[in-house]
């Protein structure tokens, strides 16, 4: 069955880095679009970033871009998101979205990671 | 502030018909897909609802989705207690050139 897995997410001072991963399993990794998708407590979700299936395309939430980059090693069947430059706005629930497209047709998702942005 | 509204919290009685709504523009959802999650606490979302009115395998045909113009709603008919969640709009923004999600709506089944 199609599994996503998120992990490194902790507690960060403002201005601090972070890499999120993410593990993939049960489905053709490489024919995907994947996506990072956050959720601050209690607070909506908020798209922040997909990469193409063959990693020829990137795209990013204005709030996020510049700061954070998205990337992954299908040989390794994983999605990576290393964060910059973070702000205590940053601080949410992290999850990594699975879609056919770049359309927000994500059809399965992570549990979830939690990055706390805090001095 | 997102850019497609939703009403923040609606309520319903068990076997009630609830409409859930979501609004937004030309650029989101008067001119791409909708999409609808559903979210229990503590908990991943979901897809509900694909491409305006599609159910994906394994939903439950209780839960219909409709667009007409830059608004779209999901209807729940039959209400039951676990479907006491959160309930989330998403489509494709051609200014911003990304998705952009609803803010939510809490639904409470009373």
């Amino acid at each position: 069955q199609v599994q996503l897995v998120e992990s490194g997410g902790g507690l960060v001072k403002p201005g601090g880095s972070l890499r999120l991963s993410c593990a993939a399993s049960g489905f053709p990794f490489s024919d995907y679009y994947m996506n990072w998708v956050r959720q601050p407590p209690g607070k909506g979700l908020e798209w922040i970033s997909y990469v193409s299936s063959g990693s020829g395309f990137t795209n990013y939430a204005n709030s996020v871009k510049g700061r954070f980059t998205i990337s992954r090693d299908n040989a390794k069947n994983s999605l990576f998101l290393q964060m910059n430059s973070l702000t205590v706005e940053d601080t949410a629930v992290y999850f990594c979205a699975r879609a056919s497209w770049k359309q927000p047709e994500f059809d399965s998702w992570g549990q979830g990671t939690l990055v706390s942005v805090s001095s | 502030q997102s850019v497609i509204r939703q009403s923040p919290s609606t309520s319903g009685t068990p076997g009630q018909r609830v409409t859930i709504s979501c609004s937004g523009s030309r650029s989101n959802v008067g001119s791409n897909y909708v999409y609808w999650y559903q979210q229990l606490p503590g908990t991943a979302p979901k897809l509900l609802i694909s491409r305006n009115d599609q159910r994906p395998s394994g939903v439950s045909d209780r839960f219909s989705g409709s667009k007409s113009g830059t608004s779209a709603s999901l209807a729940i008919s039959g209400l039951r207690s676990e479907d006491e969640a959160d309930y989330l709009c998403a489509a494709w923004d051609d200014n911003l050139s990304g998705p952009v999600f609803g803010g939510g709506t809490r639904l409470t089944v009373v």
